[in-house]
């Protein structure tokens, strides 16, 4: 089935950092590519959606200059989370769908746990 | 907010009982998905309903869906000590491609 590969799974770093995660799709074309970000025993907040070739829709009340969305091509989408801050420490999670097959539902990578010291 | 509510919040039972999670929703949906996820770790899908159905079966998963009164149950039957996890239902409201998620249900599966 299709796979969703999310890279990198954990990344620690100091603050001002900029951080960027890959959401890949293995073997299929995903058209749209979806961001979340899930605190602690929490449930899945949608960041911001891409699609390839235009720029992304975020969510009220996420920042588009600090989370910066490329998605450049059918398989592969960036997130980079600018000049990061321990208050952004969180887990990130990508998914991705082709939106040509309309009744296949997303598929989500392993996601990104992400600690700002 | 468009997420939705699930409860119980947390579950627990002895392996071989069936779990029942509800999710209540607010707005016209397309479908309602439910999936899993291990702590840590990213989300797999379950199962898909769509608007117009109201049960489905896969294995020992059982869904229904009352679009009357916005509300889904996901029952799973025989549980195993592997069906530990947390559980959120999704929705797709009409005219929309993302996802809302519930709030989730942590099950935990005494062996």
């Amino acid at each position: 089935g299709a796979v969703v590969s999310q890279h990198p799974s954990w990344v620690i770093c100091k603050s001002g950092t900029s951080v960027k995660i890959e959401c890949r799709s293995l073997d299929f074309q995903a058209t749209t590519m979806f961001w979340y970000r899930q605190f602690p025993k929490q449930s899945l907040m949608l960041m911001a959606t891409s699609n390839e070739g235009s720029k992304a829709t975020y969510e009220q009340g996420v920042e588009k200059d600090k989370f910066l969305i490329n998605h450049a091509s059918l398989t592969l989408s960036t997130l980079t989370v600018t000049s990061a801050h321990p208050e952004d420490s969180s887990f990130y999670i990508c998914s991705a769908r082709d939106l040509s097959l309309a009744k296949q539902p997303q598929h989500f990578g392993d996601g990104t746990r992400l600690s700002i010291l | 907010s468009q997420q939705g509510e699930e409860d119980p919040q947390a579950l627990s039972i002895q392996e071989g009982e069936n779990a029942t999670m509800n999710c209540s929703y607010k707005t016209s949906i397309n479908n309602l998905q439910w999936y899993r996820q291990n702590s840590g770790r990213g989300l797999v899908h379950l199962i898909l309903i769509r608007s117009n159905e109201r049960e489905k079966h896969s294995g020992r998963l059982r869904v229904t869906l009352d679009t009357s009164k916005k509300s889904s149950s996901l029952l799973i039957t025989a549980s195993r000590a592997a069906d530990t996890a947390s559980y959120f239902c999704a929705t797709v409201i009409t005219g929309a491609n993302n996802l809302f998620f519930g709030t989730g249900t942590r099950l935990t599966v005494i062996p």
